[in-house]
């Protein structure tokens, strides 16, 4: 397996433009993970899906932050519009059955928001 | 609300060193506890994972202790190499995994 995948690994954009983060979790697995890097908050839980129905949202900053799972190898985290403070990289990660299992994570998107 | 701390932030030894990362959390009701590697410009690596009901977990030439009742945890990293260079998270799962910031380790030759 290629393991998790994340597209695009690097996203430079303006203040006010529409990101969109991608991923496909190891073939599988049925729970799948965003997270989001930064130096001052380290590795923090945006979100959370099992079987694609999101499970924990809390951790989504505000409205701006959407998550969707169409299907089971698939997920966009999308930020719409984007701010500065939005910088950071942001993981996606995959288990099996659920959140109890190890996770397997992506390389990681890193975003720049100008 | 559960606060994981690592500490030292920095750790830089010569190879072959034998050393200690530690985890301390703030609350002892957690499933189970795990420790990652994160290389520059990657993704986390997971190392080992200790259930709660358990007291250590081992792998290679690294050994990850849990006391649970006194919040705290400790990678075990023997003979080091440079190769072990790296950033050491952990990480418990109370519902979710909270991490701390970890601990970035440097081997010199």
């Amino acid at each position: 397996d290629a393991g998790v995948i994340q597209s695009p690994r690097h996203e430079v954009t303006e203040m006010g433009q529409e990101v969109t983060l991608r991923c496909k979790p190891i073939s599988g697995h049925n729970s799948l993970f965003w997270y989001r890097q930064t130096m001052m908050r380290g590795l923090e839980l945006l979100i959370y899906f099992n079987n694609n129905v999101p499970i924990d949202d809390s951790g989504m900053p505000e409205d701006r932050f959407s998550a969707k799972m169409p299907n089971a190898s698939f997920s966009t985290l999308k930020i719409q519009p984007s701010e500065p403070r939005d910088s950071a990289v942001y993981f996606c990660a995959s288990s099996q059955q659920d959140a109890q299992e190890t996770q397997y994570f992506g390389p990681g998107t890193r975003l720049l928001v100008l | 609300k559960q606060e994981v701390t690592q500490i030292p932030a920095a750790l830089s030894v010569p190879e072959g060193e034998n050393l200690v990362l530690n985890c301390s959390f703030t609350d002892s009701a957690i499933y189970n506890l795990q420790w990652f590697r994160q290389d520059p410009g990657k993704g986390l690596t997971s190392l080992l994972l200790i259930q709660s009901s358990q007291r250590e977990q081992t792998s290679g030439r690294l050994n990850a202790s849990l006391d649970k009742s006194s919040g705290r945890s400790t990678l075990y990293i023997a003979a080091s190499q440079p190769g072990d260079s790296a950033t050491y998270l952990c990480a418990v799962r109370q519902g979710n995994l909270i991490f701390g910031k970890g601990t970035k380790l440097s081997v010199k030759p």
